[in-house]
């Protein structure tokens, strides 16, 4: 069974700062993707991030890196200086070939505050 | 801009009344997923289509159906709709199963019971 843990349910940030949204997960797959996504509070889902369980290196995307540390489980996302904009709701997701979908943790509600 | 297109954004049916969701997209991907997503819950995937081969998932309540005419389009039929299936309703495209494959999503069809 697969599951992921989201242990923030809320974050205040101030603009420009960055700051760390923590994910940690649970797998008996030895090959998984770890996907973040952002859901304003319109609705959307938005894909910010993958990394999947080989990859060497940390993955980055503009302002978001993920911050990978397989032997601990844990894939955090870092959003650097934060704007406005990035206040919503984001969900961690687990992808593994065994059940071949994707499970996602209860999120964190991030808001910005200028 | 190629994308993942649901109508309509807001969907208000009656109590037993069957309701029809379309989702469409034009990046030609092979799987359509459904999710539902009920107020400050993860999402929750119902089923999904692996090009034509349909895949429901095992908790997935009968009164959910969908079809797929065609590799752009895919409906969710709601049989009889109860107050407990307000929700959020995500549609979602990968261009392929496997933790490689980012999942799409659309803006979602909110779903109110009278």
């Amino acid at each position: 069974a697969q599951k992921i843990t989201q242990t923030q349910p809320g974050m205040f940030v101030q603009e420009k700062e960055a700051v760390t949204l923590d994910c940690t997960y649970d797998t008996s797959d030895p090959s998984y993707g770890l996907f973040w996504y952002k859901q304003p509070s319109s609705g959307e889902m938005i894909f910010l991030i993958y990394q999947g369980s080989y990859d060497q290196q940390n993955a980055t995307e503009g302002r978001y890196s993920l911050n990978f540390q397989k032997a601990r489980k844990s894939a955090n996302l870092v959003i650097s200086a934060s704007q406005l904009g990035d206040s919503a709701m984001y969900f961690c997701a687990i992808y593994g070939g065994a059940t071949n979908k994707l499970i996602f943790g209860t999120g964190t509600l991030l808001a910005v505050q200028p | 801009d190629a994308m993942v297109i649901q109508n309509p954004r807001y969907q208000v049916t009656q109590f037993g009344k069957p309701v029809t969701l379309s989702c469409s997209q034009t990046l030609n991907h092979n799987v359509m997923y459904w999710y539902q997503q009920k107020s400050s819950q993860a999402p929750k995937l119902l089923f999904h289509y692996y090009d034509k081969d349909f895949n429901n998932e095992a908790d997935t309540p009968d009164n959910f159906q969908s079809r797929r005419p065609n590799t752009s389009f895919c409906f969710l039929d709601i049989r009889s709709p109860g107050l407990g299936d307000a929700a959020m309703y995500l549609c979602a495209t990968s261009r392929d199963r496997g933790r490689g494959n980012p999942q799409h999503f659309g803006d979602g069809t909110r779903l109110s019971i009278l």
